[in-house]
């Protein structure tokens, strides 16, 4: 059974920082079938990121996804007041499919 | 537009039933393959259960046998069937859809949730 890792839990950056966030699969991922998703309160999970490293429609250039095998990376160019959110990864190639990571909050510095 | 709206969520006692309804529309519902998720206070985002056109099923090991996904591609609604529900099994349940029609994808449109407490 697959099991996705995330780091950090917690990311704690101001406005217009870097943030690079991991997610580390147990075993590899099939055909980097690996997604990402914001989560903010109140709302539903949106996608910003399938197959690893294509943009979901209508998300900002300043998302961008990478890696392959059991590593990947979301990486938020310049975080904008509206990123600061939960995070989550998903993998959705083994089984059993859908497991998502256990998410990073990125907060507020 | 695509639409998801859950409905059926409420308070049961551990060891009842519930089941809930994901009312689907603005997409040709019988082409996609459909997801539960929930979130239980204070978690993160589990996958309970996935379903394909053609009713081909998955669920997650650790509800298997108490959880029940089906669909009716007739009505454009997706199911989940909630047997000897446990405190545990508390949290906001989304139904969620597949991005992609000819294999297993991420998932691009969530509904709102519907909200199951289980409690005595």
């Amino acid at each position: 059974e697959i099991v996705l890792t995330q780091s950090p839990g917690t990311l704690s950056l101001s406005p217009g920082e870097r943030a690079t966030l991991s997610c580390r699969a147990s075993q590899s991922v099939s055909s980097s079938y690996l997604a990402w998703y914001q989560r903010k309160p109140g709302q539903a999970p949106r996608l910003l990121i399938y197959d690893a490293s294509t943009r979901a429609t209508g998300i900002s250039d300043r998302f961008s996804g990478s890696g392959s095998g059991t590593d990947f990376t979301l990486t938020i160019s310049r975080l904008e007041p509206e990123d600061f959110a939960v995070y989550y990864c998903q993998q959705y190639g083994n089984s059993p499919r859908g497991t998502f990571g256990g998410g990073t909050k990125v907060e507020i510095k | 537009e695509v639409r998801l709206v859950e409905s059926g969520g409420g308070l049961v006692k551990p060891g009842g039933s519930l089941r809930l309804s994901c009312a689907a529309s603005g997409f040709t519902f019988s082409d996609y393959n459909m997801n539960w998720v929930r979130q239980a206070p204070g978690k993160g985002l589990e996958w309970v259960a996935s379903i394909s056109p053609s009713s081909y099923i998955y669920y997650a090991d650790s509800l298997k046998g108490r959880f029940t996904i089906s669909r009716d591609n007739a009505r454009n609604s997706l199911y989940l069937q909630m047997h000897r529900l446990r405190d545990d099994d508390t949290a906001v349940y989304y139904c969620a859809r597949d991005r992609v029609t000819y294999n297993w994808g991420a998932f691009d449109y969530w509904g709102q949730g519907t909200l199951v407490t289980v409690s005595s």
